[in-house]
């Protein structure tokens, strides 16, 4: 596609439940990022997909949080028994490589009540 | 570890009154200085990337200036479809660095 697409736009639940959201990036794109913007915070890294690599987990805030990315595109973030303070706005970006600016989708705003 | 202080936190301006924006950090090595504009609801836009001191980058009423600790983000002439939030980030040599680490962010505002 054109742009970085997330899906859904919005999603409210229920403190325990788990909540998947979704990735669509840039075509072509082999670099893949997840970023969290908690209100009145920086974007805080979350984890990083780069072609076939491992991915870079290292920003996942708890083991409660996991992410895949299926044939090199669409990516997944999955948060089990959510919290309270999972509530935010969760970012994809995808880039053509490891350096340069992202392209950033419009992001998922995730509210856990 | 890398770190990236935005100053100020909020601006107001009157169309047409010029201003800056700052942006220090501390990096290791420096891959890239990154400037991002974002909109409410939105996620950030790129804006510009700078890889050296005294490197310049201009869009249309935006200017940015990177030195060895910090870059500034001028704007000549705002107007108001220029208000947004401003972001910036940088890119390390080390560890992780295909990461950013992004400021707080200077939310502008520009008065007709």
């Amino acid at each position: 596609g054109a742009g970085v697409s997330q899906s859904p736009s919005n999603k409210v639940t229920e403190k325990g439940k788990d909540v998947e959201l979704r990735c669509d990036p840039i075509s072509g794109h082999t670099a893949l990022y997840w970023y969290r913007q908690s209100l009145g915070q920086g974007l805080e890294f979350l984890i990083y997909f780069q072609g076939n690599s491992a991915p870079d987990k290292s920003g996942l805030p708890s083991d409660r949080f996991s992410a895949e990315r299926t044939g090199g595109s669409v990516s997944t973030l999955t948060i089990q028994r959510t919290q309270q303070e999972d509530s935010a706005v969760y970012l994809c970006a995808s880039s053509s490589g490891p350096n340069g600016g992202y392209t950033f989708g419009s992001g998922t705003r995730l509210t856990v009540v | 570890e890398d770190q990236v202080t935005q100053s100020p936190e909020a601006l107001r301006l009157q169309e047409g009154e010029s201003s800056s924006l700052n942006c220090s950090y501390t990096v290791s090595g420096l891959r890239g200085l990154f400037w991002y504009r974002q909109d409410p609801g939105k996620g950030p836009e790129f804006l510009f990337t700078l890889y050296s001191a005294g490197e310049e980058k201009e869009k249309e009423r935006l200017k940015a200036t990177l030195t060895k600790k910090e870059s500034f983000l001028h704007i000549t002439a705002p107007k108001p479809e220029d208000s947004a939030t401003y972001l910036c980030a940088v890119q390390g040599t080390g560890a992780g660095s295909y990461q950013l680490t992004f400021g707080k962010g200077t939310k502008l505002s520009v008065i007709p």
